[in-house]
């Protein structure tokens, strides 16, 4: 079955304990994402990554790194997480940026 | 960061009617435009994705049109039904970022 896959789908931490969402996809996508959903503020895009060892910031990078090794992961990376980034995670995979979206369950995050 | 805006943010429809919702968009630079349509407790799951000035598409009782010189894309809704109740969201990108919308969401009344 084709899908993106994330982990943890629940995640409470406290402040600056460094921790990592994975993302993997089996559609052999070039193209992921990850974005960040606020009520009110719909996605907002963190980091994408148009292929292995090729990643760009989006509209809200501060705070995140990311990481694209092989083709199918796209792990998103909190250094220091802080209460701002208590957010509903989601990971994304396509084609291109000009193919459809697949997107993971998503990852609810709550940062104490 | 681009602008993306729709509107209504919400909308109030009687079982079987018809309702419409807007999607605008920066006009330069163009690449492509998609919607998504997005239930309460799921994931976002892909309507279309237009890329021609011009362009109509359809799935079913949904179909969205597209006018890239002005900057607006339509979505409608024929004879909505309450499986329709969901939020509708569309997204810009005109190099490789995508930038989305904050949603239209429909709450269709049996």
């Amino acid at each position: 079955e084709a899908q993106v896959t994330q982990n943890p789908r629940y995640l409470i931490t406290v402040t600056g304990k460094k921790l990592t969402v994975t993302c993997s996809q089996n559609m052999n996508h070039e193209y992921m994402s990850w974005y960040r959903q606020d009520p009110g503020l719909g996605l907002r895009q963190i980091y994408y990554s148009m292929n292995v060892e090729v990643t760009d910031k989006g509209d809200v990078p501060e705070g995140y790194k990311v990481s694209r090794k092989e083709k199918r992961n796209f792990p998103l990376i909190l250094e220091s997480p802080s209460p701002n980034q208590t957010s509903l995670y989601f990971c994304a995979s396509s084609s291109g940026q000009g193919w459809e979206q697949y997107f993971g369950p998503g990852t609810r995050l709550t940062v104490t | 960061i681009l602008n993306v805006e729709q509107s209504p943010q919400s909308l109030h429809v009687q079982e079987g009617d018809s309702t419409n919702f807007t999607c605008s968009f920066p006009s330069s630079n163009f690449y492509a435009l998609h919607w998504y349509r997005w239930e309460t407790a799921k994931s976002p799951e892909a309507l279309f994705v237009m890329t021609l000035n011009g362009d109509e598409k359809k799935k079913g009782r949904i179909s969205a049109t597209l006018n890239t010189k002005e900057g607006y894309s339509y979505l409608y809704i024929k004879g909505s039904q309450p499986e329709d109740s969901a939020t509708y969201l569309c997204a810009f990108t005109n190099d490789y970022k995508l930038s989305f919308g904050a949603g239209t969401t429909v709450t269709v009344r049996a």
